[in-house]
């Protein structure tokens, strides 16, 4: 049964940078795209982008293109997210998931970022 | 840019009786691409419903998903109290979209 299991909670500071990951488990990680997903605390879902392990082919969400960069670790079976300059704004959790066609399926537990001076 | 609406924003019912919830898009949709997700407080979203009408591994049958073009709508038969939940309709068109979500609550 696959599995994605998220890197642990942090609290970081403004124009900090961060990398948060994604490790997967009972599939064959390289053959899946891997997504990304923002929750806002309270708020709804926003797709942020993909990436295919295989080849590292990444496509971003307009909205987090240059925002945030996706890569992937193939040996490790593990993606990431990450930050170079932490905002306020970018509070939130965020998802990894494994896309199957067009849907997302399963999820990770979730990442809670917390950016506070 | 496709934008999904749902309504309503938040359902109030009880166990046993039925919920309908609608996703509104603002242009036609392929209905291979939509899907419905569930998302209890504290976990992550969960796959319930893709391709409009067809349940995700180990959903029960007490959900169920239709419609086509701009309507959508996810079913929920007779609710348990494990159903009272936010609920998401998402599309894929060369970018995924997700509604706002409906909270169905007790």
């Amino acid at each position: 049964e696959a599995q994605l299991v998220q890197s642990g909670a942090e609290v970081k500071k403004p124009g900090e940078s961060l990398k948060i990951s994604c490790t997967g488990s009972g599939y064959i990680f390289d053959n899946f795209w891997i997504a990304w997903v923002r929750q806002i605390p309270g708020k709804g879902l926003e797709w942020m982008g993909n990436i295919y392990p295989g080849d590292s082919d990444t496509i971003y969400s307009p909205s987090f293109q240059g925002q945030v960069t996706i890569s992937v670790d193939r040996s490790a079976s593990t993606a990431f997210l990450q930050w170079s300059g932490l905002k306020a704004s970018d509070t939130a959790i965020y998802y990894c998931a494994k896309r199957d066609g067009t849907v997302f399926d399963p999820w990770g537990q979730g990442t809670l970022v917390t950016v506070s001076s | 840019e496709i934008v999904l609406t749902q309504s309503p924003g938040t359902l109030s019912l009880s166990p046993g009786e039925r919920a309908t919830l609608s996703c509104r898009a603002s242009q036609t949709l392929t209905s291979a691409y939509l899907a419905w997700y569930q998302q209890k407080p504290g976990q992550a979203p969960r796959l319930l419903i893709i391709g409009a009408s067809s349940r995700a591994r180990g959903i029960p049958d007490r959900f169920s998903g239709g419609g086509s073009g701009t309507d959508f709508t996810l079913t929920i038969s007779r609710l348990e109290p494990e159903d009272f939940a936010v609920y998401y309709c998402q599309h894929y068109d060369s970018s995924w979209t997700f509604g706002q979500g409906t909270k169905v609550e007790i």
